[in-house]
């Protein structure tokens, strides 16, 4: 099963650099999405959720394509601690438990 | 505020030795789940409950039961450990609605040998 597939990595960037991360999901009738961070043998965090018109933290800006049924992350200016598995999270149902992960993005930043 | 506690942190097991992780959330949150996370793999859903009294299974629910009594508590059974169980096991919890973000606890390492 592929409901949300993203690109596995890693992805090795020099700090300040600017990097993205795409993930797609199949269901279209998808209703609420998520970023998660997941660092080295630790639990998931919420990093953002992803609304329709786009939404921005700090460096960190989500993005999320309904007609071509993907979302976005964009990390600005790379620091060492952005360093951590990515996790697309997409909510297909009517309840929490139609929450789907990926398999998540490794990213890792060098100085 | 503790948030989502689990215990234990780790365990090893024997096959067919059966044994309970504990999952508890001070946030009155009305929705808990249990997930696995194997290598190369997204976190699969065993079971959830969407308030206490009410459960059902998640994408892998074989070989494991839950129970939620209390809003506080949700334990996850192993019947009769296998190897496939080996994994790491997260507990999560969330205020229910599809919208809101899930809380995790520091996960369970079980290996069964």
């Amino acid at each position: 099963r592929k409901e949300v597939e993203q690109d596995p990595g890693p992805f090795n960037v020099p700090e300040g650099a600017t990097v993205a991360f795409n993930c797609t999901y199949s269901n279209s009738a998808s209703q609420s999405f998520f970023w998660y961070r997941q660092d080295c043998r630790k639990e998931p965090k919420l990093l953002m959720s992803v609304y329709s018109s786009g939404n921005e933290d700090g460096r960190f800006t989500a993005q999320l394509n309904r007609a071509s049924q993907y979302i976005s992350l964009l990390i600005r200016d790379s620091k060492l601690s952005d360093s951590a598995t990515y996790l697309c999270v997409v909510n297909i149902g009517g309840s929490q438990g139609n929450l789907i992960f990926g398999k998540g993005t490794k990213l890792s930043v060098k100085p | 505020n503790a948030g989502v506690t689990q215990t234990p942190k780790f365990q090893v097991l024997k096959t067919g030795q059966s044994m309970t992780l504990q999952c508890a959330q001070d946030m009155n949150h009305e929705y808990m789940s249990w997930y696995r996370q194997d290598p190369g793999m997204g976190l699969r859903l065993i079971h959830y409950s969407v308030g206490a009294g009410i459960t059902d299974q998640g994408e892998v629910p074989n070989g494991y039961n839950v129970s939620r009594s209390t809003t506080e508590d949700f334990p996850l059974r192993l019947l009769s450990a296998a190897p496939s169980q080996t994994s790491v096991y997260f507990c999560a919890s969330s205020r229910g609605q599809i919208n809101q973000p899930q809380h995790f606890g520091d996960g369970t390492r079980l290996s069964i040998l």
